[in-house]
């Protein structure tokens, strides 16, 4: 099976635009969760989802959003870049809970 | 609220000696215990889980842990190192009630020296 997959893997934005991350799980995996890694936070969950809807929540500001396609795909938005949104984001999909989370190689966003 | 704290941001050892990483966890209920690995500019990759099976869960590359209720640990071993396990190693629980969601430890990279 192919792992998850994640586009764009490099992404250079300014303050105050908007990014769009995506997401593609493993086939047959309906849940997908983002999180974002950075050297001062380490390891943060931002949302998952599941079967389309939203099942849990980080403790995120509301520029960060997410969504998932009926085919299980994902993306998360960023609005109003700043400079602290610098990170990487990784996603990761599972077949339900709690079984284990299969991460992608990540997105890394440079906001400048 | 559940948490895990990795004892030791940086561990050192050589070549061939034993490798362990220290990860307590505090969980109101039965936890779901894992580590990770992430090799420089890579994703997570799974290195073993724990789901109340047994408490010795054997992993990929070597790796073992041993899920202690009564010390509320899951420390990460390996009788002896190589080269390429240099890394960061990511310890991380969940809970079913809280879906998929992974809480992590602050993670631990691991130095061999030849």
């Amino acid at each position: 099976k192919a792992g998850v997959t994640q586009t764009p893997r490099y992404l250079i934005k300014t303050r105050g635009q908007q990014v769009t991350l995506s997401c593609s799980p493993i086939s047959g995996h309906r849940s997908v969760s983002w999180y974002q890694q950075t050297p001062g936070q380490g390891l943060q969950f931002l949302f998952e989802y599941f079967s389309e809807t939203q099942r849990n929540k980080g403790n995120f500001p509301g520029r960060f959003s997410g969504r998932q396609f009926s085919n299980s795909r994902s993306e998360m938005n960023v609005s109003t870049l700043e400079l602290g949104d610098s990170a990487l984001y990784l996603c990761a999909s599972s077949s339900g809970t709690p079984d284990t989370q299969y991460f992608g190689p990540g997105t890394r966003l440079t906001v400048l | 609220a559940q948490s895990v704290t990795q004892l030791g941001s940086h561990v050192s050892v050589s070549e061939g000696a034993l490798v362990l990483l220290r990860c307590n966890y505090s969980s109101s209920v039965p936890p779901y215990l894992f580590w990770y690995v992430q090799y420089p500019n890579q994703g997570l990759q799974l290195l073993l889980k724990y789901t109340s099976a047994a408490t010795l869960v054997k992993g990929i590359n070597g790796f073992e842990a041993e899920f202690k209720k009564s010390e509320t640990s899951f420390h990460l071993t390996k009788p002896s190192a190589h080269m390429s396990d240099a890394a960061e190693y990511f310890c991380a629980v969940s809970k079913e009630t809280s879906g998929s969601r992974l809480t992590f430890g602050e993670g631990t990279q691991l130095t061999v020296n030849p």
